[in-house]
């Protein structure tokens, strides 16, 4: 089945630093990709639209100059965390849809659990 | 999309059948009904998903009632690692289509 491999899976690092996921389909195309942030005992709110080769649409509340999005390929998206506080620790996770025109169900990374110290 | 009510929590036992409503009574008729999970700690699984016939795969089956305002999902032996919360969500074109996701459904299989 259809996989999206997300990287990295776990990261620690100090109060203002900037931190890179990526988030890449392994096996299909992706035109589009989404990122969601699940804060503890929380459902998943979406950040962010990606789109291949155009600017990210964020949701309401979301900084973009914060959340820095790239989908540079049809098979990668990243999100940058850039001076990242406390408060960004959060469970990131993306999800991908195929081309085509064809009804195919999204897939998720297995996310990326951030911790800001 | 339409808006989905699902209870908070459900308990199974193992080896038995889960069965898992959702509410969907503003579904419009060109909106699908997908159901996924999240376990702990990882990214959300997608089960199946259905129109208006029911439907089954390897994971489970999903039932949807003839005026298509709720459905329920049917993991039919259910085992330990299948405790997880688990998503109904209603929408038009899947692929690129943004999701939302609800609170959706605790279930916990117990031993």
């Amino acid at each position: 089945g259809a996989v999206v491999s997300q990287h990295p899976s776990w990261v620690i690092c100090k109060s203002g630093t900037s931190v890179k996921i990526e988030c890449r389909s392994l096996d299909f195309q992706a035109t589009t990709m989404f990122w969601y942030r699940q804060f503890p005992k929380q459902s998943l709110m979406l950040m962010a639209t990606s789109n291949e080769g155009s600017k990210a649409t964020y949701e309401q509340g979301v900084e973009k100059d914060k959340f820095l999005i790239n989908h540079a390929s049809l098979t990668l998206s990243t999100l940058t965390v850039t001076s990242a506080h406390p408060e960004d620790s959060s469970f990131y996770i993306c999800s991908a849809g195929s081309t085509g025109g064809v009804r195919w169900p999204q897939h998720f990374g297995d996310g990326t659990r951030l911790s800001i110290l | 999309d339409a808006k989905t009510t699902q209870p908070p929590s459900m308990d199974c036992a193992e080896g038995r059948a889960a069965n898992l409503p959702c509410n969907h009574s503003t579904i419009s008729g060109n909106e699908y009904v997908y159901w996924y999970r999240q376990i702990h700690s990882q990214g959300p699984q997608y089960i199946i998903h259905g129109l208006k016939n029911n439907e089954t795969n390897e994971m489970a089956s999903l039932i949807i009632t003839e005026d298509r305002k709720s459905s329920t999902l049917i993991l039919p032996h259910a085992t330990l690692r299948d405790t997880a919360v688990y998503y109904c969500i209603v929408i038009s074109n899947f692929g690129n289509e943004k999701l939302t996701f609800g609170t959706g459904t605790r279930l916990t299989i117990i031993p």
